[in-house]
């Protein structure tokens, strides 16, 4: 079975600094990972995906992501918070099985980014 | 490009009411799937479609849930009878290819928010 856990409920940056939302993944088998944002009354937006290749992925809004196989990690981070970027953070995984492409998500990171 | 189409996008019922939701995905997109986001979780694969048939409903409780695609374009996902902890967010999500397409993105719809009380 595949899961990803996002050890942190709530993230808190000021603006300008550098944001980091952490997130691991247990799977059996090569992960692809994503990174989708959350606004109030909204669906998931597509931030960025790892499939192979570059362990460093650059996606939309200057979010960047890092792949660590050894750590199991796919953290994501921007290097200067604003803050409309405050959200709420969803890390997703998929396994290649059978045709089951369907995305198994953490819990969600509530990133607030002050003024 | 037009995105995932949902309606309703706000659904108040009662317990053992029945409630349908509607989900047209990106014109094209073959894989449709039906998520259930509860309030403060991930959200969860309900069913999952390519074309017209079932891929994956492991997880779609069939004694009060059921779900159809029948032309392979627009599907309905429907509760009957709705309990208490059914409330949630119904995110309805496509990507354009079949099969052998498992790096392909999602493309997620604005959800339908049902409380039943």
């Amino acid at each position: 079975a595949q899961s990803v856990a996002q050890p942190e409920d709530q993230v808190n940056v000021a603006e300008g600094n550098p944001l980091t939302v952490k997130c691991t993944y247990s799977v059996s088998g090569n992960p692809y990972l994503f990174w989708y944002v959350q606004y109030p009354n909204r669906g998931l937006q597509f931030l960025l995906k790892y499939i192979t290749g570059d362990n460093l992925v650059k996606g939309s809004y200057g979010f960047e992501a890092e792949f660590n196989k050894s750590q199991t990690s796919f953290h994501l981070k921007k290097p200067s918070a604003l803050v409309s970027d405050s959200a709420l953070y969803f890390c997703a995984v998929r396994v290649m099985d059978t045709g089951r492409r369907a995305l198994t998500f953490g819990s969600g990171t509530r990133l607030q980014v002050q003024p | 490009e037009a995105g995932v189409a949902q309606s309703p996008r706000y659904k108040i019922i009662e317990k053992r009411q029945s409630v349908a939701f509607w989900c047209n995905p990106i014109s094209g997109h073959a894989t449709l799937y039906w998520y259930q986001q509860i309030l403060g979780q991930g959200p969860k694969l309900l069913i999952q479609f390519q074309n017209n048939g079932v891929v994956d409903d492991s997880q779609l409780p069939k004694d009060r849930f059921s779900a159809e695609r029948l032309k392979g374009v627009d599907s309905t996902l429907k509760i009957q009878p709705a309990k208490l902890e059914d409330s949630a967010v119904y995110l309805c999500a496509s990507t354009l290819l079949g099969s052998g397409g498992a790096t392909d993105t999602q493309y997620f719809g604005p959800g339908t928010r049902l409380t039943v009380l």
